[in-house]
């Protein structure tokens, strides 16, 4: 079945840092990737997505990679900030028809101090 | 996206009380979703909200304890039944399709503590 594997938390990082949170899948066909965040107290948002390899999702200064050969779609932003402090979800969804569950990851928890 | 809200965003109850809580989407949307966070943890899927039939349970969830209406494109509730201090979780609601694509998108969530 799918699966999503996320970096074990929490990561605590300074202000201006480099931040990676690792991601890998287990899917069959060609599924869509996702990273979704959850600022403390509040839903889901979703922070970006790719729906075929090689796609880079990016928003808010973050970014993502589809790499079918490696499995991965690994989060990145080059400078965080205290504001990027939240629990962050990579998710993967088959593409077509009625593949429309969401598999998530266990989430990272991030903490950006000043 | 869409703007999708939630009500209540937050209740404490007694045990073996019952709660309703309401998803309310901006556009119609074809698919709705309710989702259980428990303390820490990642999403677990509780059911898919079919506008007009009942609704798919997954595994481990049923229609008695989380009874689920969509009576439109636009609005579900879902009801946690019988409530034990067990029950006590945030409660997502979500969306799909439409002018929303394929794209799953979030409501603030209901946080739930029973007591």
């Amino acid at each position: 079945g799918n699966s999503v594997t996320q970096m074990e938390g929490p990561v605590t990082l300074s202000e201006e840092a480099f931040l990676t949170i690792n991601c890998t899948y287990t899917a069959t066909g060609y599924p869509s990737l996702f990273w979704y965040v959850q600022y403390p107290g509040e839903g889901l948002q979703l922070l970006l997505k790719a729906t075929k390899a090689d796609d880079k999702g990016s928003n808010k200064g973050f970014e993502a990679t589809y790499r079918k050969e490696t499995t991965s779609f690994h989060l990145e932003k080059g400078s965080v900030q205290v504001s990027d402090s939240a629990v962050y979800f990579c998710a993967l969804k088959r593409s077509g028809g009625s593949n429309y569950k969401l598999t998530f990851g266990k989430g990272t928890l991030l903490t950006v101090n000043p | 996206s869409a703007v999708i809200s939630q009500k209540p965003s937050r209740d404490i109850c007694q045990r073996g009380t019952s709660l309703t809580i309401q998803c309310q989407v901006d556009s119609q949307v074809t698919m709705m979703f309710w989702y259980r966070q428990q303390p820490g943890q990642s999403l677990t899927l509780i059911a898919t909200a079919n506008q007009g039939s009942e609704a798919t349970y997954e595994s481990g969830f049923v229609i008695d304890k989380f009874p689920i209406s969509r009576p439109n494109l636009t609005f579900s509730t879902l009801t946690v039944s019988n409530m034990s201090p067990e029950d006590s979780s945030i409660y997502l609601c979500s969306a799909q399709g439409g002018l929303l694509q394929e794209t799953q998108y979030f409501g603030p969530g209901t946080r739930l503590l029973v007591l």
